[in-house]
């Protein structure tokens, strides 16, 4: 399975960015970083993806670390709807999405 | 297309009795998969289809539990003579291929739980 290491849980102020950090170090060179996150009693829900380079979209931005075993998460002015469980996960040859437990992000008023 | 639609949301069934669940993929993304999800775990991979074909089957997937994807377009996953264990949040998602990933869109999920 594809492991990937977060920690099991985070707050942040809301307006503020919350930065949640992964580990990666078994990826191999074509292998995709997947972000997604979870809020209670629904599916689990795309963020955003990269390879080599940081990416950015309309929900958060992503950064890779140059040798690719590790990312950060960052979304940029967290709100209370942003409390969620968040996963880091890539894809493996296998051709499915392995979830590990994710960081449950708090975001406090 | 209003994404992946899974039903029903929730059931309850007695033990032993079996349960069918349904899932209704994006229309255009011919793979489909089936994940399971316990209280405080992530998904965990049960099955997937490229179209009609099953490819895969994790070692979680026992003989009591059965999918199906006629003509590659819904799906169904049956477990017979369900027990307690299998109180879970059953989750579906489709994929296709976006360049050189497999962008993946899941449902809500249909939580059961076995009394």
């Amino acid at each position: 399975d594809a492991k990937t290491t977060q920690p099991p849980s985070m707050d942040c102020a809301e307006g503020r960015a919350a930065n949640l950090p992964c580990n990666h170090s078994t990826i191999s060179g074509n292998e995709y970083v997947y972000w997604y996150r979870q809020i209670h009693s629904q599916g689990p829900q795309y963020i955003i993806h990269g390879l080599k380079n940081n990416e950015t979209n309309e929900m958060a931005s992503l950064i890779i670390t140059e040798d690719r075993k590790s990312s950060t998460l960052i979304l940029p002015h967290a709100t209370l709807r942003d409390t969620a469980v968040y996963y880091c996960i890539y894809q493996t040859g296998a051709n499915n999405l392995f979830f590990g437990t994710g960081t449950r992000l708090t975001v406090i008023p | 297309d209003t994404g992946v639609s899974q039903n029903p949301r929730h059931k309850i069934t007695k033990r032993g009795q079996n349960v069918t669940f349904r899932c209704d993929p994006i229309s255009e993304h011919n793979r489909l998969y089936w994940y399971r999800q316990t209280l405080g775990q992530g998904p965990e991979f049960l099955t997937y289809f490229q179209n009609e074909a099953q490819l895969e089957k994790s070692r979680l997937l026992s003989d009591r539990f059965s999918a199906e994807r006629p003509k590659g377009s819904f799906s169904t996953l049956e477990i017979q003579r369900t027990e307690q264990g299998d109180s879970a949040m059953y989750l579906c998602a489709s994929s296709q291929l976006q360049g050189r990933h497999y962008g993946y869109t899941f449902g809500s999920g249909t939580r059961l739980t076995v009394v």
